[in-house]
């Protein structure tokens, strides 16, 4: 099993462009989320998807969107890039999410994808 | 979710026991404590997480006081690939979705 696979690794995006980050797990989890670590700071959540088919904003959306494309594969989508989201993007999966009552629910992250915006 | 206290640097000797604490003095009695590590550049790991007993697995030990206000991440034989930030999180379940608060950890430095 890969686990949980990021591409890509590295990108440089000049101001107002746009790219997509991708995510798949292999684990057969069912929810999925897209952190963001800046440096010197803990990770904050972007978005996260409970379930296929759906998806709830987190702490820090704005200028993201997300598209979970089906159960294994979770994208993150930056319209039009700015300076202030040049940072370190982990997505990460889990059996479940925490709206249950089961506990257990560690969560996998993949190795991260680090952004700068120039 | 409960707010969690950690010193924001320790030291630990290759070989000894690392021990790692954890403020949660205000824990309520559905939130869980969980344990994550980042090891420079790299996504967080899971270690571990309880509830109120003791726990332990083949990476670490967890001990939760009592009272649940306090609880020690032990990793009994530390080694230099176990330097990493170590991060405390009270994880509350049922009702919304939620998410994992990340703060800023403790920076363990395993040393030769």
């Amino acid at each position: 099993n890969a686990g949980v696979t990021q591409t890509p690794k590295f990108q440089v995006l000049k101001t107002g462009q746009s790219m997509t980050l991708q995510c798949a797990q292999d684990m057969n989890h069912n929810s999925m989320y897209w952190y963001r670590q800046d440096p010197g700071m803990g990770l904050r959540l972007i978005y996260y998807s409970a379930s296929e088919g759906t998806t709830d904003k987190g702490e820090v959306p704005n200028g993201y969107n997300v598209s979970r494309l089906n159960k294994r594969e979770f994208s993150l989508r930056l319209e039009s890039a700015a300076p202030s989201q040049t940072s370190v993007y982990f997505c990460a999966s889990s059996v479940r999410g925490l709206a249950g009552t089961q506990p257990g629910n560690e969560q996998f992250f993949g190795p991260g994808t680090r952004l700068t915006v120039l | 979710d409960a707010k969690t206290t950690q010193p924001p640097s320790m030291d630990c000797a290759e070989g000894r026991a690392a021990n790692l604490p954890c403020n949660h003095s205000t824990i309520s009695g559905n939130e869980y404590v969980y344990w994550y590590r980042q090891i420079h550049s790299q996504g967080p790991q899971y270690i571990i997480h309880g509830l109120k007993n003791n726990e332990t697995n083949e990476m670490a030990s967890l001990i939760i006081t009592e009272d649940r206000k306090s609880s020690t991440l032990i990793l009994p034989h530390a080694t230099l690939r176990d330097t990493a930030v170590y991060y405390c999180i009270a994880v509350r379940y049922g009702g919304s979705q939620g998410n994992l608060i990340f703060g800023k950890g403790t920076k363990l430095s395993v040393k030769p």
